[in-house]
């Protein structure tokens, strides 16, 4: 079956820096997104890879290993209004997005 | 965690007629449903954001009538590509959510005219 796999609940601290993974098993691959998710609002996009590598966008890089089903993402400098909850989806060979669960990530001061 | 199924998973449609995408939240009352595109390696673009016994309320450049959405009850949504053109194909994402709880995601339907 597919599945994507990643944390459910991260603490951190603000200033520092945390690492969310994500694991997944699909049926095929079409590239692996992250979405930033604020309580009550819509998710909005951070990053996309399909390739093998590490994307930096600012405070935010992702990372992906296709041969080990991986990806992670970084956050650098963390500040408060990051916390959110983070959304790893994969599209498959169908270019059907499976969703992992997200992971709430709370900064503490 | 809760289920939101969309329906088709896939549809090619000939250009110029419409096409209707259902979105049901299977476990739960969706007060709100949420309709977004994505093109291939894009991000997500919010379309509009209906709540359920109410119009929905289209963003910035979103055709209403080209783009009918209808949440008549707590568990279905749809949304209907009207008059659809090649232009229009692309890959939709509906999500629904349950008052001020986190959104759920079907799992996209991709529709190609032709």
């Amino acid at each position: 079956g597919q599945n994507i796999d990643q944390p459910t609940e991260m603490t951190a601290t603000e200033g520092a820096i945390v690492q969310i993974n994500c694991t997944y098993q699909t049926s095929g691959f079409n590239g692996l997104f992250w979405y930033q998710q604020h309580a009550g609002e819509a998710p909005t996009f951070l990053s996309y890879n399909v390739l093998d590598g590490l994307e930096e966008k600012g405070r935010f890089s992702s990372f992906l290993s296709r041969s080990k089903g991986y990806s992670y993402l970084l956050l650098k400098e963390l500040q408060m209004k990051d916390s959110a909850s983070y959304l790893c989806a994969v599209m498959d060979s169908n270019y059907q997005l499976i969703w992992g669960a997200g992971t709430k990530l709370i900064i503490k001061p | 965690g809760a289920v939101v199924s969309q329906h088709p998973s896939r549809v090619i449609c000939k250009s110029g007629t419409s096409v209707k995408i259902e979105c049901r939240s299977l476990d739960f009352q969706a007060t709100t449903m949420f309709w977004y595109r994505q093109f291939p390696k894009k991000s997500l673009m919010l379309m509009a954001t209906s709540n359920e016994g109410s119009k929905a309320t289209y963003e910035q450049g979103v055709e209403k009538d080209k783009f009918l959405i209808n949440h008549a009850s707590l568990t279905l949504s749809t949304l209907t590509v009207t008059s659809a053109h090649p232009e229009d194909s692309s890959f939709y994402i509906c999500s629904a959510r349950q008052g001020e709880a986190e959104a759920f995601f079907g799992q996209g339907t991709r529709l190609t005219v032709v």
